[in-house]
């Protein structure tokens, strides 16, 4: 089973600044790996997929890159409703999530 | 609009078979590529995938679990059923349905691009 490993698991920010989180695979994950943002008792909500695509409806300021076993999603200027916790999760040979970033 | 939703008992004991159905509209379980996916999710936790079946009846299943799953659909009311035997205290949690990305191939994964708002289900004696 492929692990992986979120970074950090906070990361304290004030709105308009920029928010890196970082994805890390346990094994080449190629470029299939998704991030999703989830509110308190919310659903989680598909952001990006497949390392670099945006979701329909997602807002631009919502970036992915990587590939292999290391990922990052950059949230540039950060808005009030950015606050939320985000996993990544990935597709090469089953499927499972991250632990997850709260960004506060 | 795609809208999913849970629903089923919100209590189970230890060692019962929880049964839990989701409904949907606004896609067809009938055509390739569609797909349904369970996923749960323990307080304060992380989620954790548990299984798809797709329009051909073909399943999936996480492998740590599959020994307890069973998901079976009702194309004819729009329904997804998650069976899971042999409930315990650590299967406390949400549980969502959500539906799989429609993409050809790699069956067996996926990404879940709607999502039903969850149900919450507690393993308690």
């Amino acid at each position: 089973e492929i692990v992986l490993t979120q970074s950090p698991a906070t990361l304290s920010l004030s709105p308009g600044e920029t928010a890196a989180l970082s994805c890390r695979a346990s094994q080449s994950v190629n470029t299939y790996l998704a991030w999703y943002q989830q509110k308190p008792g919310l659903s989680p909500r598909l952001l990006i997929y497949d390392a670099s695509h945006r979701a329909t409806g997602v807002p631009a300021r919502f970036s992915g890159s990587g590939s292999g076993t290391d990922f990052t999603l950059t949230i540039t200027s950060l808005e009030p409703e950015d606050f939320a916790v985000y996993y990544c999760q990935h597709r090469a040979n089953g499927l499972t999530f991250g632990g997850g970033t709260k960004v506060e | 609009q795609i809208t999913l939703k849970e629903s089923g008992p919100s209590r189970v004991k230890p060692t019962q078979t929880l049964t839990l159905t989701c409904t949907f509209s606004g896609f067809a379980l009938t055509a390739r590529p569609v797909g349904v996916g369970w996923i749960r999710q323990p307080p304060g936790e992380a989620l954790e995938w548990l299984g798809f079946i797709y329009w051909d009846d073909d399943k999936r299943y996480s492998p740590s679990l599959r020994s307890r799953l069973t998901i079976t659909k009702d194309t004819s009311k729009n329904q997804v059923v998650l069976t899971m035997t042999n409930m315990d205290p650590v299967d406390t949690g949400t549980y969502y349905c959500a539906r799989r990305l429609p993409y050809d191939g790699d069956w067996g994964s996926g990404y879940f691009d709607f999502w039903g708002q969850g149900t919450l289900v507690t393993v308690s004696s």
